[in-house]
């Protein structure tokens, strides 16, 4: 059972490029989510979604975009990327927030120079 | 606004030792989650709370649920160094459709 997959592991921009952030879970889920992790940190939200066609913002959504055209899938886009946006991020999924857990993935590590 | 404080937020203790990281909030919760996600890793579900004054034991980990659905304690006996790692509790926000962390508590186990 793969779970929550996000890809890549490592990714190293320069500032200004753009970049997607890959995000696919099998376990037929309903919601999806994009947290960052600044180093020594907790996790803040960027984006949500609690369906395909559904997405709503969360506390730094700033300088991101998001898209769910499928239950599976939630890509996370990065457009003119910043030093300030060199952190890990966690793509997540649930079957719902009460009394569900919240399954996330390995992490994809971004730095921007 | 939902907050979850968490305390301490950081603890270096000695192998063998116990501890107790508390999670608080101003706020009730319908239940309360702990994670531990070790270096490197994402967050992994260690239990969840949902009865007020509710106590789980998961081997040497004693988590507890405040009777007012406001607080959580997760008590460590005899930790070791595999108990290090950031320790976080969530809840879910009153929509019921995103969770709210805490900070977390960042444990470390030395042997």
């Amino acid at each position: 059972n793969a779970g929550v997959t996000q890809t890549p592991k490592f990714r190293i921009l320069k500032i200004g490029q753009s970049m997607t952030l890959q995000c696919t879970q099998d376990m037929n889920h309903n919601y999806m989510y994009w947290y960052r992790q600044d180093p020594g940190m907790g996790l803040k939200l960027i984006y949500y979604s609690v369906g395909a066609g559904i997405t709503d913002k969360g506390e730094v959504p700033n300088g991101y975009n998001v898209s769910r055209s499928t239950t599976e899938d939630f890509p996370l886009r990065l457009e003119l990327a910043a030093p300030s946006q060199t952190s890990v991020y966690f793509c997540a999924s649930s079957q719902g927030a009460v009394g569900n857990t919240i399954y996330f993935g390995e992490g994809s590590w971004l730095t921007v120079v | 606004t939902q907050l979850l404080e968490q305390s301490p937020q950081f603890l270096s203790i000695q192998e063998g030792e116990n501890l107790t990281v508390y999670c608080n909030s101003s706020s009730v919760f319908s239940s309360l989650q702990w994670y531990r996600q070790e270096p490197g890793e994402g967050p992994v579900l260690l239990v969840t709370v949902v009865t007020g004054g509710e106590v789980k034991k998961l081997k040497r980990l004693t988590f507890q649920f405040g009777d007012a659905r406001k607080d959580s304690s997760l008590h460590i006996t005899a930790a070791q160094p595999g108990d290090t790692g950031l320790y976080l509790c969530a809840g879910p926000d009153n929509y019921g459709q995103n969770f709210v962390f805490g900070p977390g508590t960042r444990l470390s186990v030395l042997p």
